[in-house]
């Protein structure tokens, strides 16, 4: 089956610091997803973005489809943004079925 | 907030008990997946339910099942429990197959 890796795996930042999170996958995909976790386990969904670039705020990402490789930019951090942040893609057509890679845990201290 | 809500949100159950985990979705989301995540590790697709029929299953054995009911709530049922089976429970919704799927809060299940 197809396979998610995130990098890196743990990252600890100052209050204020940019960061740039990775997913790397091994196949061509229909659907790609980044999520946040919060420390209470729910999972939010940031951006749909099998493809392109996209914004929200301080958030944007980037899917570069062809290499097979997304990247979600977060700007300006804050204590909030902690948590565990996941890339999901899906290959097949008909319903979703997302594998989640291994996740980026991220703390921003004050 | 996500508009999907789970029940119980913890529980402890004994090896080889059955347990019920419950779903309530957006109104008109009518796919539902369920999830489960061992500390530490990414979320690990179970099953889809579509239009309250199941439409597509992960690597699990059959001892874990489903049902989907038009008042747009749902239910994951695991028989036999096993001391492996302690996870976060995830419920994710959305339109059809849309691109936005929306997770509820989870039901952490702790086996012993």
């Amino acid at each position: 089956g197809i396979q998610v890796e995130q990098s890196p795996p743990d990252l600890i930042l100052q209050e204020g610091a940019n960061s740039t999170l990775r997913c790397n996958f091994s196949d061509s995909v229909n659907n790609l997803q980044w999520f946040h976790q919060n420390p209470w386990g729910q999972l939010i969904n940031l951006f749909y973005i099998p493809s392109g670039t996209k914004q929200n705020g301080r958030l944007s990402a980037t899917t570069v489809a062809t290499e097979r490789y997304s990247l979600l930019y977060i700007s300006s951090s804050q204590t909030t943004d902690s948590g565990v942040y996941f890339c999901a893609v899906e290959r097949g057509t008909g319903f979703q079925k997302l594998v989640f890679g291994t996740g980026t845990r991220l703390l921003v201290s004050p | 907030e996500t508009g999907v809500t789970q029940s119980p949100t913890h529980l402890i159950k004994t090896r080889g008990q059955q347990v019920t985990l419950r779903c309530s979705s957006q109104s008109g989301h009518n796919t539902v997946s369920w999830y489960q995540q061992a500390l530490g590790q990414g979320p690990q697709f179970i099953f889809q339910y579509y239009r309250e029929e199941e439409n597509g299953r992960g690597n699990f054995p059959p001892r874990f099942s489903g049902l989907q009911f038009p008042n747009y709530s749902s239910e994951l049922n695991v028989n036999a429990l096993e001391l492996d089976d302690s996870a976060l429970y995830l419920c994710a919704s959305s339109w059809d197959s849309g691109n936005t799927i929306y997770f509820g809060e989870g039901s952490w299940l702790t086996v012993v």
